[in-house]
């Protein structure tokens, strides 16, 4: 059966500090990836998109960049957090074709 | 305008109550259309999933899909407090193509 996994579950990063999510899908191959970010009361903004290995689809100019360097893990970084930067970051995951995704478990990160 | 509205809530029910959840759209290409719940501090899951016009059943959950009036809506029957979450509403013109998701209702179901 398929998995994804995401990690860390909660994260406090300094203004100013570097950062980086991991994200890992088993048990599939060429999945289509995504991350998204969930502002404390709103919807899911989508951040980036890949749907093969270095192939990268960013949706927001913002402080954040994403990479996969192999066919199940997507990688969301930073150089330097903002205040804005804080949020819920979830990972997903399809290779239906037919749009239904599957989630991570989210990563809680703020900022201070 | 967005492409998907839905009414945030929250909607705050009686156990046992049906519960009513609908989203509107602006974009005719969608084909795909789904429901997710999400619990506090949790990822969404994917609970009903419909491609274009009709209803479908999955136990206590309907979910209904009129593409002439762009609406989509999904019925709880005999609502729980284990029921008590955020639904998001999603949609998809399909082929790989994003999903576009509502804002998410918030739903309380109090015993």
């Amino acid at each position: 059966s398929q998995t994804i996994h995401q990690w860390p579950a909660t994260l406090v990063q300094p203004v100013g500090s570097p950062l980086s999510l991991e994200c890992t899908v088993e048990g599939t191959s060429n999945p289509n990836l995504y991350w998204y970010r969930q502002a404390a009361g709103r919807g899911l903004q989508l951040l980036f998109y890949s749907v093969g290995i270095g192939q990268i689809s960013s949706e927001v100019p913002q402080n954040l960049s994403a990479s996969r360097p192999q066919d199940r893990q997507f990688i969301l970084s930073s150089k330097k957090l903002l205040l804005s930067d804080s949020g819920f970051y979830l990972c997903a995951w399809t290779n239906t074709g037919e749009g239904g995704y599957t989630f991570g478990s989210g990563t809680r990160l703020t900022v201070v | 305008q967005k492409e998907v509205e839905q009414d945030p809530g929250p909607l705050s029910v009686p156990e046992g109550a049906i519960v009513s959840l609908n989203c509107t759209y602006s974009n005719s290409a969608f084909q795909y259309f789904m429901w997710y719940r999400q619990y506090s501090r949790k990822g969404p899951e994917l609970l009903m999933y419909t491609y274009s016009s009709g209803n479908k059943e999955d136990g206590r959950f309907t979910a209904q899909v009129d593409k002439s009036s762009k609406y989509i809506s999904l019925f709880i029957r005999d609502s729980q407090p284990s029921d008590s979450a955020t639904y998001l509403c999603a949609m998809s013109t399909g082929g790989y193509n994003k999903l576009i998701f509502g804002a998410g209702t918030r739903l309380a179901v109090h015993p």
